[in-house]
């Protein structure tokens, strides 16, 4: 099955700063990779996305990147402010799935702590 | 507010009683999905059904366990005699046909299970 790995756990940076948050995986088969925000009591929540077959793909301070050829894409959040405080987990359809489900393996997240 | 609705919020139980939990999905969503989160994990697949077939399990999902979707609208998770190690977060998403090809899973905001 896929085996997704995130890192950092926790990451603190000043606002304004940028921050970036680092996903691998392990099937080749997987093309699609979103990146989720969860706030606390409320359900993940969709922030980007890439497919396979593109490089990067920018959403105003947000941004994702892919390197298919290493298998790992990473999240990029630039100019921080405190509502983008939260916890973040990257994602990935492994394959072999029944009937094309497409269900998610995620990151175990990062926790972002924008300061003041 | 992504328009899938969970209820209850929060389910406090005792070990050994059962519980349901319900789900209801962006309206014409054909797929659902019910994922299992834990305190600093991300969500893991149990189960997904496309219209009111289910049509994969994860082997996290025990004899204990049972989802259903009659009528292909909303769901029902039930966990028969709880356990401690049953406490975590429940989460349900939906995709919809148009958006299978990116999977694009939106998700409630959870059911909180404690079981005591």
């Amino acid at each position: 099955g896929e085996n997704v790995e995130q890192h950092p756990s926790t990451l603190s940076v000043q606002e304004g700063d940028s921050a970036v948050i680092k996903c691998t995986y392990s099937d080749s088969a997987s093309n699609y990779f979103p990146w989720y925000k969860q706030e606390l009591g409320k359900g993940p929540q969709l922030i980007i996305d890439i497919r396979s077959n593109v490089g990067e793909k920018k959403d105003q301070r947000i941004a994702v990147t892919l390197n298919k050829t290493a298998k790992h894409f990473s999240l990029h959040i630039t100019e921080t402010q405190p509502e983008d405080s939260a916890v973040y987990f990257c994602a990935a359809p492994p394959r072999g799935l029944t009937g094309g489900g497409n269900k998610l393996t995620f990151g175990t997240g990062t926790q972002l702590k924008v300061e003041l | 507010d992504t328009g899938v609705s969970q209820d209850p919020r929060h389910k406090i139980t005792k070990r050994g009683q059962n519980v349901t939990f319900r789900c209801d999905p962006i309206s014409e969503h054909n797929r659902l999905y019910w994922y299992r989160q834990t305190l600093g994990q991300g969500p893991e697949f149990l189960t997904y059904f496309q219209n009111e077939a289910q049509l994969e399990k994860s082997r996290l999902l025990s004899d204990r366990f049972s989802a259903e979707r009659p009528k292909g609208s909303f769901s029902t998770l039930e966990i028969q005699r709880t356990e401690q190690g049953d406490s975590a977060m429940y989460l349900c998403a939906s995709s919809s046909p148009g958006q299978v090809a990116k999977n694009i899973q939106y998700f409630g905001a959870g059911t909180r299970l404690s079981v005591l």
